[in-house]
C-alpha cells in the first residue's frame, strides 16, 4: 500500500496543454484499469474528474483526459484555464479491496 | 440534493479516542460502499478504510488496522470511524466519500471534519 508517485508541481500556461503523471507498480496502476483522478481546490473536497483511467463523468470538461501505460497514468488537461489552477491527485484500486492514492500535484498557471 | 456531512472532528490528546459520523442524504446509503479519506495539513489523500453496503466486511490500510473502526448504520444513513489510541501523526482533516460501481471510484465527498492530535 504505497502512495502513488506524482510529480510535485506542474505548469503551464493559458491555452497550453499539461500532462500530469502517476506512477504505480504493477500490482496496482499496471494491473487493474481503476485509476482516477481527483481535483481539490484549497480548503475544499476533492471531486471527481476522470474515472477508470479515461472516463468523465457528466459535467467534467472534456479538457480533461486520462491515459495509462504499464505502471504509469496521466492526467492531460488541455486548453488550460486560470480556474484549473488546483491540485490534482491520482487514485487506483490495489486489490483486495483497499485504494491507493497519489501524493498529488500543484497545477499553476502562468 | 446528494451530500455527506461528517461530524465529531476536534481536538484530543495523544492516546485520546474519536469517534467521527457521517450523515448521507439524497442518494439510497445501503446501495453503496463507504469509505474514509483523510488529508493531513500540507499533505496528500491517503484511503483508511472502507466498508461493504451491508457492513459485513471492512477494510483497511495496513498502518491502520487495528487503532481504528469503520461501520454504519443503514437505517440511520449514517457512516463512523472509531478511532483510539490517537498519535500526532492522525492529525487530518477527515473526508468521508462514496464509492461507486458505476465508476468504480469515489464519486461524493463531504466538506471534511478536522481532527487535531495534541496535548
Amino acid at each position: 500500500q504505497s502512495a502513488l508517485t506524482q510529480p510535485p508541481s506542474a505548469s503551464g500556461s493559458p491555452a497550453q496543454s499539461v500532462t500530469i503523471s502517476c506512477t504505480g507498480t504493477s500490482s496496482d496502476v499496471g494491473y487493474y484499469n481503476y485509476v482516477s483522478w481527483y481535483q481539490q481546490y484549497p480548503g475544499k473536497a476533492p471531486k471527481l474528474l476522470i474515472y477508470e483511467v479515461s472516463k468523465r463523468p457528466s459535467g467534467v470538461p472534456d479538457r480533461f483526459s486520462g491515459s495509462k501505460s504499464g505502471n504509469t497514468a496521466s492526467l492531460t488537461v488541455s486548453g488550460l484555464q486560470a480556474e484549473d489552477e488546483a491540485d490534482y491527485y491520482c487514485s487506483s484500486y490495489a486489490g483486495d479491496s483497499t485504494w491507493v492514492f497519489g501524493g498529488g500535484t500543484k497545477l499553476t498557471v502562468l | 440534493e446528494v451530500q455527506l456531512v461528517e461530524s465529531g472532528g476536534g481536538l484530543v490528546q495523544p492516546g485520546g479516542s474519536l469517534r467521527l459520523s457521517c450523515s448521507a442524504a439524497g442518494f439510497t446509503f445501503s446501495d453503496h460502499r463507504m469509505t474514509w479519506v483523510r488529508q493531513a495539513p500540507g499533505k496528500g489523500l491517503e484511503w483508511v478504510a472502507s466498508v461493504k453496503q451491508d457492513g459485513s466486511q471492512s477494510f483497511y490500510v495496513d498502518s491502520l488496522r487495528g487503532r481504528f473502526t469503520i461501520s454504519r448504520d443503514n437505517a440511520k444513513d449514517s457512516l463512523y470511524l472509531q478511532m483510539n489510541s490517537l498519535r500526532a501523526e492522525d492529525t487530518a482533516v477527515y473526508y468521508c466519500a462514496r464509492w461507486t460501481a458505476d465508476y468504480k471510484a469515489f464519486d461524493i465527498w463531504g466538506q471534511g471534519t478536522m481532527v487535531t492530535v495534541s496535548s
